[in-house]
């Protein structure tokens, strides 16, 4: 069965350091997509960004940036220079066309002024 | 575009009373999702609605939890009688239900079970 393990549950750090997130997953689907969502204090999920099983390129979006790595099953995210408006609740979350979204138990970011 | 609607925002109630949480998603979005968020996790899906039949709902408490999406649009979602285990978050969710679609979450019903 399809699986997300974030390994961190809770990381504080100080603004402006970098900080990454983990994402392990486990699935047996050839085709599959990887998500990355926030949740920040109001509760509401949003999206940060896809990637699909075929897709193993590296993406930089500002100051977030994601490396995904299918030899070692991980699709982390990383902060660069953090804010404190990056705290929040980050869940990374695994889909296939057989099974609906999965979620991992989420990390909780503060980021210390 | 407006976004998911969810009502009410927050909801106490007691053990083995009832309640019902009501969403609207996107305008066009075919598929709708419900996900329970307890305290400390990751959402878990209840019920997938694709237009208004049920393609997933293997994870639905169906003693006590029922959902319905008349018209293909709302939806609500019901629980009764409820439990203390039943506090929790209840999170709509909509897609346009391609594979790997984004899905765009409502600000969720928060219920609270004394």
């Amino acid at each position: 069965a399809q699986k997300v393990t974030q390994a961190q549950t809770e990381i504080s750090v100080v603004e402006k350091e970098d900080v990454t997130l983990d994402c392990v997953y486990e699935t047996r689907d050839t085709t599959y997509y990887l998500f990355w969502y926030k949740q920040p204090p109001s509760g509401e999920l949003v999206f940060l960004i896809r990637r699909n099983s075929f897709d193993e390129q590296n993406e930089i979006s500002g100051r977030y940036s994601w490396n995904f790595q299918k030899s070692t099953s991980s699709f982390n995210f990383t902060i660069t220079a953090s804010q404190v408006v990056d705290s929040a609740v980050y869940f990374c979350a695994h889909h296939s066309g057989n099974t609906p979204l999965v979620f991992g138990k989420g990390t909780r970011l503060s980021v210390i002024a | 575009e407006a976004g998911v609607a969810q009502s009410p925002r927050y909801k106490i109630i007691e053990k083995r009373q009832s309640v019902a949480f009501w969403c609207n998603p996107i305008s066009g979005h075919a598929t709708l999702y419900w996900y329970q968020q307890i305290l400390g996790q990751g959402p878990k899906l209840l019920i997938q609605f694709q237009n208004n039949g049920v393609v997933d709902d293997s994870q639905l408490p169906k003693d006590r939890f029922s959902a319905e999406r008349l018209k293909g649009v709302d939806s609500t979602l019901k629980i009764q009688p409820a439990k203390l285990e039943d506090s929790a978050v209840y999170l709509c969710a909509s897609s346009l239900g391609l594979a790997g679609g984004e899905l765009f979450f409502g600000e969720g019903s928060r219920l609270t079970v004394l």
